[in-house]
């Protein structure tokens, strides 16, 4: 069965620095990857997918990820974070239905 | 253009009493999925539906939940009767199609006491 793990609970970062959150999948053909992003008490909203071409892509709010398939790595980047980026970040797989890694919650220090 | 619409926001409710959660989905989206989040178990899939037919109802927990959607613009899932184990944050998401975004409602917390 398609999955992703998300091996990071809690990050911090400075506002101003780079930001990169782990992703892995677990699928033997090409999958489909998506990240999502949670701000408290709202539903998830797309950040960005990957489904096939090119393996850098750029999502909203400044976010990037690339798949990686020797690594089974999908990794969410931002270049510098904003104090509101502070959220709940949420790899996720699959065709129809996805299957949601744990999260990473974001936190971001002044 | 209005988002997924989920009612009510908050419920709270005695153990043993039935609890209706509503979802409106975006218009001209054919997909409907039912989401439960915890902190225990994360975000688990309940079911979904394509145009209004259950397609996956795998990961409902137990008799005591139901979905039904009768039409492309209207869902519900019903606990009954409702336990502590309830509590939750339960999602409704739309989608147009697939492989595709999914478009979350700001969800339904549910406590059980």
């Amino acid at each position: 069965a398609q999955s992703v793990t998300q091996p990071d609970i809690h990050i911090t970062v400075s506002e101003g620095a780079s930001l990169e959150l782990r992703c892995n999948y677990s699928y033997g053909a090409t999958p489909y990857l998506f990240w999502y992003v949670q701000s408290p008490g709202q539903g998830l909203q797309l950040l960005l997918k990957y489904f096939s071409g090119d393996t850098l892509v750029q999502g909203i709010k400044g976010f990037e990820a690339e798949f990686k398939r020797s690594q089974s790595s999908f990794n969410l980047r931002k270049p510098s974070v904003h104090w509101s980026d502070a959220a709940e970040y949420f790899c996720a797989t699959g065709f129809q239905k996805l299957v949601f890694g744990t999260g990473t919650r974001l936190l971001v220090s002044p | 253009d209005a988002g997924v619409i989920q009612s009510p926001r908050h419920e709270v409710t005695e153990m043993g009493q039935e609890v209706t959660l509503r979802c409106k989905p975006i218009s001209g989206h054919n997909s409907l999925f039912w989401y439960r989040q915890t902190m225990m178990r994360g975000l688990e899939l309940l079911i979904y539906f394509n145009n209004n037919v259950p397609i996956d109802d795998s990961g409902m927990p137990e008799d005591r939940f139901s979905a039904k959607m009768p039409n492309a613009s209207f869902s519900t899932l019903k606990i009954q009767p409702s336990e502590p184990r309830d509590s939750a944050v339960y999602f409704c998401a739309s989608s147009q199609q697939a492989p595709g975004e999914l478009f979350f409602g700001e969800g339904s917390r549910l406590t059980v006491l």
